[in-house]
């Protein structure tokens, strides 16, 4: 069955880059997404990318995509104490993209 | 444009009893989605409903567990006999159509059955 793997832990320091890698099992998704959850709140849409893309990037955010390994990364610039939350990586489970399959979250802590 | 509004944030039952979760998408959006997310887990993908149609239930367990979207009011999900197991964070999505580009999600409903 489908299936998203995240690590769960990265810990960097305030104005350092955050790398949060993704991998995914189905290959017929059209979009991949990042969302973002803080303590206690729903999950913010960060970006998405669509399945022929390599990569994204709007403003500190980048979204890399290798289809061949199944892969899926964010990078955060300049990482600042306020982009501590979990990250969580989705697929689309279906064509029309109507189910959302999520890893279980990367938790970035920020130090200052 | 409010947000995608659920309530209430926190719900506190006991064993067997009804738990009824609301959720009011954003206007203009006509699709709602639900999903659950157990302690330290990602989210699992429930249920998908348009005004007054259930479109994809694939993710539902299949005993005490509905929803609806009637065509006035939220939609609510509702879990009937509560056990401790059903204690999670649920979450409702709505989008203006079908998809998750443009979805947005609540803030979630924290159930806790005791």
């Amino acid at each position: 069955g489908e299936d998203v793997e995240q690590s769960l832990f990265l810990s960097v320091r305030e104005g350092d880059s955050s790398v949060i890698n993704c991998t995914y099992t189905d290959s017929s998704s059209t979009y991949l997404y990042w969302y973002k959850q803080e303590p206690g709140a729903g999950l913010q849409l960060l970006t998405y990318i669509f399945s022929n893309m390599d990569m994204k990037q709007d403003q500190r955010l980048t979204v890399l995509l290798n289809k061949k390994d199944k892969h899926l990364s964010l990078r955060i610039a300049d990482t600042q104490t306020g982009d501590s939350a979990i990250y969580f990586c989705a697929e689309t489970e279906n064509q029309a993209g109507t189910a959302l399959i999520f890893g279980k979250g990367t938790t970035l802590s920020v130090s200052s | 444009n409010a947000g995608v509004m659920q309530n209430p944030r926190h719900l506190v039952r006991r064993r067997g009893q009804e738990a009824r979760l609301r959720c009011s998408p954003m206007k203009g959006h006509s699709h709602v989605y639900w999903y659950r997310q157990l302690p330290e887990e990602g989210l699992k993908f429930m249920v998908y409903l348009q005004k007054e149609n259930i479109i994809d239930e694939s993710g539902m367990p299949k005993e005490r567990f509905s929803a609806e979207f009637p065509k006035e009011g939220p939609s609510i999900l509702r879990i009937q006999q509560v056990v401790r197991g059903d204690s999670a964070a649920y979450f409702c999505a709505s989008s203006p159509g079908r998809g998750g580009t443009e979805a947005f999600f609540g803030q979630g409903t924290r159930l806790t059955v005791v």
